[in-house]
């Protein structure tokens, strides 16, 4: 049973666009959420956090929105630039820091210039 | 940022052999360090925790006795994959948290090739 989801597998948006990735998510005890990008044949890198008594957490072009009632997440990136194009993974925690991560399968992000 | 590294970045191996793993951090110490497995196009699939000073704690599904993690000390852990088989060929991440921090630093990743 997924956990963590991300229903759409790949999203291509224009430069300059915004662009939205969403998440979903089906354990109530979740209480910390990530983003994540990453670039073939390399780690995930850290982008952005939120913890579940936040609705919203800004970090310039990227913003993400939890909406606990739905089990929502989104990631916004505005303005879209060509190297944002990356495969991008939500996170989900819970307890306490530190504690392992239930991942999302993924949306690959193309950013056309 | 935190920084953590992998060694090799990837390997080539016969079938029936073992391949080690290292994942260090590199400018902070990490009591404990997890083990992900990425599979061409899906996501990052834990595979165990690693403690240090203890035995890893192993997600359901996952052979421990061909998976062996040691957390030999604070800023290293590795991975041995004992008699590879080529269904054993993927993509394999460490991260590691920093002490108090929900976020989890990855290293770059090796790609395992068991031919």
């Amino acid at each position: 049973d997924q956990q963590v989801k991300q229903n759409s597998p790949s999203l291509s948006v224009q430069e300059g666009r915004i662009s939205i990735l969403n998440c979903d998510y089906t354990n109530s005890m979740f209480d910390y959420f990530l983003w994540y990008k990453k670039y073939p044949a390399e780690g995930p890198t850290f982008l952005i956090s939120i913890s579940s008594i936040k609705d919203k957490n800004e970090d310039g072009r990227f913003t993400v929105f939890l909406n606990k009632s739905a089990k929502h997440l989104s990631l916004h990136i505005v303005p879209s630039q060509p190297g944002d194009s990356a495969v991008y993974f939500c996170a989900a925690s819970r307890g306490q820091a530190g504690n392992m991560l239930t991942f999302g399968g993924g949306t690959r992000l193309m950013v056309k210039p | 940022g935190a920084v953590v590294s992998q060694h090799p970045s990837w390997v080539i191996c016969k079938s029936g052999t073992s391949v080690k793993i290292e994942c260090r951090s590199l400018d902070f110490q990490a009591t404990t360090m997890f083990w992900y497995r990425q599979f061409p196009k899906q996501s990052l699939m834990l595979m165990a925790t690693s403690n240090e000073g203890s035995k890893a704690t192993y997600e359901q599904g996952v052979e421990k006795d061909k998976f062996l993690i040691n957390h030999a000390s604070l800023t290293l852990s590795t991975l041995t994959v004992t008699s590879a088989h080529p269904e054993d060929s993927s993509f394999y991440i460490c991260s590691a948290p920093i002490l108090g921090l929900y976020e989890q630093y990855f290293g770059p990743g090796t790609r395992l090739t068991v031919t």
